[in-house]
């Protein structure tokens, strides 16, 4: 089955900028995550769907950080405006119902100067 | 704030020992334990899960559990080269939404 796929994989800004991330998870599965990881550090998690409905998004910092999952498949995390501590990895999950093992995807690698 | 911590290292140990990685855990009603190897620059992936106590071996590896002392290691036999990366441990919480939380990682070095 295909992986969990990622884009853009590197991406450089300044901070005020705006950037965005999207997921394409594996097909058929519902749950999906957005983890932030700063280098040295372990994934934080950010947000959490069950198909398109949020589970968890506590740790997201919701004056600068939106996600979306449209129809329960693809999901975008937008960060505006980027600050410095922003920059990290921005990692996607997901869990097929049944399972209860996470899949990651590649990561989208953000600095912000 | 629920927590998993782990010694952030590194671990050096020598080729063909045994490296030995713990965690703990503060929710005692944790559900399900990970364990991810993380390379510099890739992904994690895992290496293995246990849910109930005791010993789950696959391979070199061996996952071991201890829910009364919230507790949870991973042993690595006959340890490689290869086998230098960070390890993730993971937990899932009670609530059964299958929230995974990572600790910070343990990076180990298996000099050749």
């Amino acid at each position: 089955e295909a992986g969990v796929a990622q884009s853009p994989r590197y991406k450089i800004i300044e901070k005020r900028q705006s950037v965005a991330f999207w997921c394409n998870p594996i097909s058929g599965h519902a749950t999906l995550y957005w983890y932030q990881q700063i280098l040295g550090q372990g994934p934080k998690l950010l947000i959490q769907f069950q198909n398109n409905g949020v589970v968890d998004d506590s740790q997201l910092p919701k004056d600068r950080f939106s996600a979306e999952r449209l129809k329960g498949v693809d999901s975008t995390l937008k960060i505006q405006p980027a600050k410095l501590e922003d920059s990290a990895v921005y990692l996607c999950a997901t869990r097929t119902s049944g399972a209860n093992v996470l899949t990651f995807g590649a990561g989208s690698r953000l600095t912000v100067l | 704030q629920k927590e998993v911590e782990q010694n952030s290292g590194p671990l050096s140990v020598p080729e063909g020992a045994i490296a030995s990685l713990n965690c703990t855990y503060s929710d005692r009603g944790s559900q399900s334990f990970f364990w991810y190897r993380q390379y510099s620059g890739k992904s994690p992936e895992l290496i293995m899960f246990i849910y109930s106590n005791g010993d789950k071996e696959d391979g070199r590896f061996t996952a071991q559990l201890n829910k009364a002392s919230q507790y949870v290691s991973l042993l690595i036999r006959d340890s490689q080269p290869s086998d230098s990366a960070t390890y993730l441990c993971a937990v899932t919480e009670r609530s059964g939404t299958y929230k995974y939380i990572f600790g910070t990682g343990t990076r180990l070095k298996v000099l050749a």
